[in-house]
Formats: C-alpha cells, sequence, structure tokens
C-alpha cells in the first residue's frame, strides 16, 4: 500500500452520464495530481495542485473538472465524455519537490 | 481503422540473472530522476531515485546509473525473480515550483523460469 487510495477502482460510464472519480492520501503530502495512462500513449499528466491550489492544468478539455477541497482529497468530475477518453486514472502525491507516490488508479470505460 | 496499443520495448530475461533497463531522458536541466515499476492492475510504484550531483545509486537488488554526458539512465536488477515482471518507468524533475514528473514510455521486463 502506497498510502493513496482511489475510488472507485473500476467505472463504465455512457457519454451523457456524470460521474466524479476520488483519491484520498494518507501520507500529509502538500501536492496532489491526476495522470491519465492510455493504452495508446505514456503517462500524461493532467492537473497539479499544490497547498490546495491548481497550479497547472495541462491543457485538459473542460468534460474533465478536478476539485481539490482539502491536502488530502482529490476529486476528478466527469461529463459528457467520449470513447477516447477511456484509460487508466491515476492519482498521485508528493510533499513538495520529492518522489511522488501512486494509488491503484481507475480504470474507466466510456461506452 | 483498428487502433492499437502502445508497443513497449520488451527485455526478456532469465530469472536468475542480471536486468539492464535503461532510459534517454530530453531535458538537460533535469536534476531529479526516478524509476518506477508498474504490475499489471497497479499503480506504479517508486523503486529508486537520483539527483544529478551523483551518479551512482543502490538500493536493495538495484542500481541506478546517471550518465549526465549523454542523458542517460539505467537501471540495474540484481538476481532477477518472476515478481520483477512488470513495466518499468522513468522519470524526469525540473525542480522547482511543484516538480513536474515527465515520463519515460516505459519498458516491459518479463523473467522467465
Amino acid at each position: 500500500e502506497t498510502g493513496v487510495t482511489q475510488t472507485p477502482r473500476h467505472l463504465v460510464m455512457g457519454m451523457t452520464n456524470k460521474k466524479s472519480l476520488k483519491c484520498e492520501q494518507h501520507l500529509g503530502h502538500n501536492a496532489m495530481y491526476w495522470y491519465k495512462q492510455s493504452a495508446k500513449k505514456p503517462l500524461e499528466l493532467m492537473f497539479v495542485y499544490s497547498l490546495e491550489e491548481r497550479v497547472e492544468n495541462n491543457s485538459v478539455p473542460s468534460r474533465f473538472s478536478p476539485e481539490c477541497p482539502n491536502s488530502s482529497h482529490l476529486f476528478l468530475h466527469l461529463h459528457t465524455l467520449q470513447p477516447e477518453d477511456s484509460a487508466l486514472y491515476l492519482c498521485a502525491s508528493s510533499q513538495g519537490g520529492q518522489k511522488q507516490f501512486f494509488g491503484p488508479g481507475t480504470r474507466l470505460t466510456v461506452l | 481503422g483498428e487502433s492499437v496499443g502502445l508497443h513497449l520495448p520488451t527485455l526478456s530475461v532469465q530469472e536468475g540473472d542480471n536486468s539492464i533497463i535503461n532510459c534517454a531522458y530530453s531535458n538537460s536541466a533535469s536534476d531529479y530522476f526516478i524509476w518506477y515499476k508498474q504490475e499489471s492492475g497497479k499503480g506504479p510504484q517508486f523503486i529508486i531515485d537520483i539527483r544529478s550531483n551523483m551518479d551512482k545509486r543502490q538500493g536493495q537488488r538495484v542500481t541506478v546509473l546517471l550518465n549526465k554526458t549523454v542523458k542517460h539512465l539505467s537501471l540495474q536488477i540484481a538476481a532477477t525473480q518472476p515478481g520483477d515482471s512488470a513495466v518499468y518507468f522513468c522519470a524526469e524533475i525540473i525542480s522547482g515550483g511543484y516538480n513536474k514528473l515527465i515520463f519515460g514510455a516505459g519498458t516491459r521486463l518479463a523473467v522467465h523460469p
């Protein structure tokens, strides 16, 4: 266990659905991240939150909406997704510039 | 057309042999490097890291070598075991701010008995 948990582990949704992914870190870290890992591309950084403020939005479409209510929790709200958004979504946390610890991921399938 | 997956280079080794996984990084300003291991169905797991003021660092059964001249990083695994079978990623970081990780495409390590 890395101290980073993600729920749900698997999610199937239609293109008109709205769902949310949740990440929680139990490490006392001050930065949290969302990554997308698809079969066709290397690991892609989506969003970064440092001290609960978004510091990076890596040209992610607006159908993905992150939320960081406190330093331990990170959400990714999903709406009107496309089939090409099907991927493994990974959350990570770190303390400042130190190494990032990853959660197990949410396997998302968009029908 | 039919979509295809990302074709990762694969390293096949016999159990008990040593493995060497290589990585070329892109930015000469990168000053911190990490190796991650990702098993099927799991998130990446930290293995070992190295800062740019070092050229070698050893852990338990693993050694990372850094050659800044040619921007090359390698991970050596001694006495490879079946449990080492996974995809291995190197990541580079330019320190400052929140320290953005840039990941390589990964190498698949297959260990055969």
